[in-house]
C-alpha cells in the first residue's frame, strides 16, 4: 500500500489566489513527521514546512499552511496568494519514528503534484 | 554557507562504465542521504549514513556503493553502470536521524543518463 498519496498529478490556480495541494498517509505509528518540499524546473528540492503528528496547531511558514486532519491522516498544503513564482513540483514527505530495522527514520515521498500558476 | 553542494551536474555514461557521485555539506550534519528521483514515482532512498564511520542500505540499494569519508562527505559509486539507473541523483543531509522532526535539506541533484 502507498504511504503517502498526491491524488493530484497537476493543479492550476490564478495569480494572487489560494491552492490546496492534497496528500494522504498511511502509518499505524503514533509518531511520524510530515514534510513538503518544493521543487522548481531547476531541480533542486526545497523545504517548505513541517508538521508533527503531536502537534495540537497546523504549521504554517509564511504563505505556506498545512492543513493537518490527524483523523482522516491527510496533511493538505495551502499555499496562500500564489505568485508566478509558486509554479513548481511539489511532494508531500512522511517520516515514521518505528518504521522498522534499516528503515528507521527515513523520508517516504509521494508522486507529487505539478502546480502551474497563471497571471 | 553552500548548504549540499554535488558534482557533476550531468553525467552521460556508456553500459558497464563505473562512476563516483561526490556530495559535501558544510552545515555540520551527521547524517547522509542518497535518493534516486524516477519520473513518476517521487524519490527513493539508495543509501544513508546516520552518522560518521556507518552505511546503511535503503529501498533501492542494488547496483550501488558508497563512502562515507568524513563528516562533510559523502559518496555514491555505481560500478557497473546500466541504463537502469539512468535517473537524477539527490543527495541530502540532516541534523541527526531519528527524531521526527529532522529535516532534509537537498543538493541541486545530478542527472545521469546511461546508454
Amino acid at each position: 500500500a502507498q504511504k503517502i498519496t498526491q491524488t493530484q498529478p497537476g493543479m492550476f490556480v490564478q495569480e494572487k489566489e489560494a491552492v490546496t495541494l492534497d496528500c494522504t498517509y498511511d502509518t499505524s505509528d503514533p509518531s511520524y513527521g510530515l514534510f513538503w518540499y518544493k521543487q522548481p524546473s531547476s531541480g533542486e528540492m526545497i523545504f517548505l514546512i513541517y508538521q508533527g503528528s503531536y502537534d495540537q496547531q497546523n504549521a504554517t511558514e509564511g504563505r505556506y499552511s498545512l492543513n493537518f486532519q490527524k483523523a482522516r491522516k491527510s496533511a493538505n498544503l495551502v499555499i496562500s496568494a500564489s505568485q508566478l513564482g509558486d509554479s513548481a513540483m511539489y511532494f508531500c514527505a512522511m517520516r515514521e519514528i518505528n518504521a522498522g530495522g534499516t528503515s528507521y527514520g527515513k523520508l517516504t515521498f509521494g508522486q507529487g503534484t505539478i502546480l502551474t500558476v497563471h497571471p | 554557507n553552500a548548504g549540499v553542494t554535488q558534482t557533476p551536474k550531468f553525467q552521460v555514461l556508456k553500459t558497464g562504465q563505473s562512476m563516483t557521485l561526490q556530495c559535501a555539506q558544510d552545515m555540520n550534519h551527521n547524517s547522509m542521504y542518497w535518493y534516486r528521483q524516477d519520473p513518476g514515482m517521487g524519490l527513493r532512498l539508495i543509501y544513508y549514513s546516520a552518522s560518521e564511520g556507518t552505511t546503511d542500505k535503503g529501498e533501492v540499494p542494488n547496483g550501488y556503493n558508497v563512502s562515507r569519508l568524513n563528516k562533510r562527505e559523502f559518496s555514491l559509486r555505481l560500478e557497473s553502470a546500466a541504463p537502469s539507473q539512468t535517473s537524477v541523483y539527490f543527495c541530502a543531509s540532516s541534523e541527526y536521524m531519528g527524531p521526527i522532526t529532522d529535516t532534509q535539506y537537498f543538493g541541486p541533484g545530478t542527472r545521469l543518463t546511461v546508454l
